[in-house]
């Protein structure tokens, strides 16, 4: 079946630190891959995506490259604020065999940046 | 448009007790989805609809628990007979599909269950 599995936290950075936060996946399809972000008390928000290998999402200063070779989805930043601080999901859609679009998410990496 | 609403937003009830939770997603949205997510964890998927049908149920999903989507717009999860194992976060998601794609996937804020 489909997993992900992405670096336990929780990670403490002081702001304008590099950030990068390991995701590596299992699937039995070509899946799309994702980060979502939490903050407290709100919804889940996609914060970037990539459909196929060696494609890069980015969003507000954060990248994340699809690597098939490694089955790996790592999110960086190369300077964190104070307002990065939440919970990182990576996930992924395996959309073989069909249109099913359910996501598999990761356990989830607490982010706290301290100014 | 205001998104994907949920309600309640929190729920507390006793062991033994049915609830109800209901999601009303984006308008123009056909695909509906829900994911139960427990501390600590990331969300799980627990069924989804396309339209009003309902196409698919994860294991995790007992005879306890059934989620209905009349006329293909708002959906409900029902859960009978409560368990503490059932205290999670209830998420909603919505999205539009067709063709090959799957557009604008959108999370509701959650139904936060805590089962006493």
């Amino acid at each position: 079946g489909n997993s992900v599995t992405q670096m336990e936290g929780p990670v403490t950075l002081s702001e304008e630190a590099f950030l990068t936060i390991n995701c590596t996946y299992t699937a039995t399809g070509y899946p799309s891959l994702f980060w979502y972000v939490q903050y407290p008390g709100e919804g889940l928000q996609l914060l970037l995506k990539a459909t196929k290998a060696d494609d890069k999402g980015s969003n507000k200063g954060f990248e994340a490259t699809y690597r098939k070779e490694t089955t790996s989805f790592h999110l960086e930043k190369g300077s964190v604020q104070v307002s990065d601080s939440a919970v990182y999901f990576c996930a992924l859609s395996d959309n073989s065999g069909g249109s099913n679009y359910k996501l598999t998410f990761g356990k989830g990496t607490l982010l706290t940046v301290n100014p | 448009d205001t998104g994907v609403s949920q309600d309640p937003r929190h729920k507390i009830t006793k062991r033994g007790q049915n609830v109800t939770f209901r999601c009303d997603p984006i308008s123009e949205h056909n695909r509906l989805y829900w994911y139960r997510q427990t501390l600590g964890q990331g969300p799980e998927f627990l069924t989804y609809f396309q339209n009003e049908a309902q196409l698919e149920k994860s294991r995790l999903l007992s005879d306890r628990f059934s989620a209905e989507r009349p006329k293909g717009s708002f959906s409900t999860l029902e859960i009978q007979r409560t368990e503490q194992g059932d205290s999670a976060m209830y998420l909603c998601a919505s999205s539009l599909a067709f063709g090959d794609g799957d557009y604008g996937y959108t999370f509701g804020s959650g139904t936060r269950l805590t089962v006493v």
